[in-house]
């Protein structure tokens, strides 16, 4: 299985400061995927990251990729309470047409 | 920004039972899912959809589950029979591209089975 697994599984910070998770997965992947998804709700598509490609930026959002040590990292800088939420990676293989989710980290901003 | 549809939003049924969820994938994709998400658990895959047919499906998706797109907008996974541990949140997603690309997820189907 190439499923992504989060850590921490869960993370309780203030507005403001950074939070950063991390993402390992098990064998070779095409992309990495983050996705965020408030209580109940849906999936919302955060930022891809291809197996060539080391880090990537989007708003407030920093990941980078590290296909030697199978692992990423998600980095929200300046967290805002709007943020709390639990953020999944997904991995995507070559030879496949789907995802593989990990279990996911749950973020609390505290105001 | 163009929407994933799922509906019902919520749907309770008795075990045994048929149930039809229903999505309605952003206008311009080509390439459909199924996901669902147990409480308190992974999402897991389901099934892929390209061209009128499967491109891939998981172990889940037994002969009980099916899907179909019997329109130019709607795409929809049926349980033949359902049981009390499909009971969990089903998530459509359509993709423009496919594989390499971001994924558009709708909120969501509850499913609870009785």
């Amino acid at each position: 299985s190439q499923q992504g697994e989060e850590d921490p599984q869960a993370l309780s910070i203030q507005e403001g400061e950074n939070a950063t998770m991390n993402c390992s997965y098990k064998t070779s992947i095409n992309n990495l995927q983050w996705y965020r998804q408030n209580s109940g709700r849906g999936l919302v598509h955060l930022i891809l990251i291809r197996s060539n490609e080391r880090e990537k930026h989007s708003g407030r959002l920093r990941v980078t990729l590290d296909t030697s040590k199978k692992s990423s990292s998600l980095l929200i800088t300046a967290s805002r309470a709007a943020d709390t939420a639990s953020y999944f990676c997904a991995t995507e293989g070559f030879y496949d047409y789907k995802l593989s989710f990990g279990a996911g980290t749950t973020v609390t901003v505290r105001a | 920004e163009p929407e994933v549809t799922q509906t019902p939003s919520h749907q309770v049924t008795q075990m045994g039972q048929e149930v039809i969820l229903r999505c309605v994938p952003i206008s311009n994709h080509l390439y459909f899912y199924w996901y669902r998400q147990i409480l308190g658990q992974k999402v897991e895959f389901l099934v892929s959809f390209y061209n009128n047919e499967i491109s891939e499906k998981s172990e889940i998706f037994d002969d009980q589950f099916s899907v179909e797109r019997p329109d130019g907008s709607n795409f929809t996974l049926k349980i033949r029979s359902t049981k009390l541990e499909d009971s969990a949140m089903y998530f459509c997603a359509s993709s423009e591209l496919g594989k390499g690309n971001g994924y558009t997820f709708g909120s969501g189907t509850r499913l609870t089975v009785v």
